[in-house]
């Protein structure tokens, strides 16, 4: 069974940093590309970082460019997603995702509540 | 960016009827290889979206085969035969042509 686990979860200020990680398991981490996608309380689904599975390729949205960084521990089977410089626009629901026919998986998601 | 516009914002279906949700995109998402990037997911109450079509018509493994997509280059709907209480929650498409991917604002269906 596929599964993807974030942790990181929790509440900080404007202007600090966080690290989110997703733990894969259930199929071969290391041959798929992963994703960050966010989703605001009560808004829509925002796509924020792609990482390609060997690492050569990282994409991001304009909106976390230059703040956010993606990476992966193909030897842990972990996804990391680096946040600084945090905003308040930045609270979100934080879900993982890999992707091959679409995003295919989907973890369960951490709460990042960015506030003084 | 290419934008993703869906309509309508809710849909209220009496189970066993169909509903049908519309998706344009602001730019052709037909590939030169002949695919289609469009994708369908729904995000039932409380929990994570879920895939429910790839490359526009294609079913997502698991998925019943009530649900259908469609579509041209810009204009595709997703169908829904036969609507069932497991169907109720928000259902988005999105695009995988081109960088940054992009969503759509979301339809909520409900039931009557």
């Amino acid at each position: 069974e596929v599964q993807l686990v974030e942790s990181g979860e929790g509440l900080v200020q404007p202007g600090s940093s966080m690290k989110l990680s997703c733990v894969a398991s259930g199929f071969t981490f290391s041959n798929y590309g992963m994703n960050w996608i966010r989703q605001a309380p009560k808004k829509g689904l925002e796509w924020i970082a792609l990482i390609y599975y060997d690492s050569s390729s990282k994409y991001y949205a304009d909106s976390v460019k230059g703040r956010f960084t993606i990476s992966r521990d193909n030897s842990k089977n972990t996804l990391y997603l680096e946040m600084n410089s945090l905003r308040s626009e930045d609270t979100a629901m934080y879900y993982c995702a890999n992707v091959y026919y679409g995003f295919d998986y989907w973890g369960q998601g951490v709460m990042v509540t960015v506030s003084s | 960016d290419i934008v993703m516009t869906q309509a309508p914002l809710s849909v209220s279906v009496t189970p066993g009827e169909s509903a049908s949700i519309s998706c344009r995109s602001s730019k052709s998402l037909l590939h030169s290889n002949g695919i289609t990037y469009v994708y369908w997911y729904l995000q039932k109450p409380g929990k994570s979206p879920q895939l429910l079509i790839y490359r526009m018509s294609n079913l997502a493994s698991g998925v019943p085969d009530r649900f259908s997509g469609s579509g041209s280059e810009t204009d595709f709907t997703l169908k829904i035969s036969r609507v069932e209480a497991e169907d109720v929650g928000i259902y988005y498409c999105g695009q995988l042509l081109e960088n940054p991917w992009t969503f759509g604002g979301g339809t909520k269906l409900e039931l009557k």
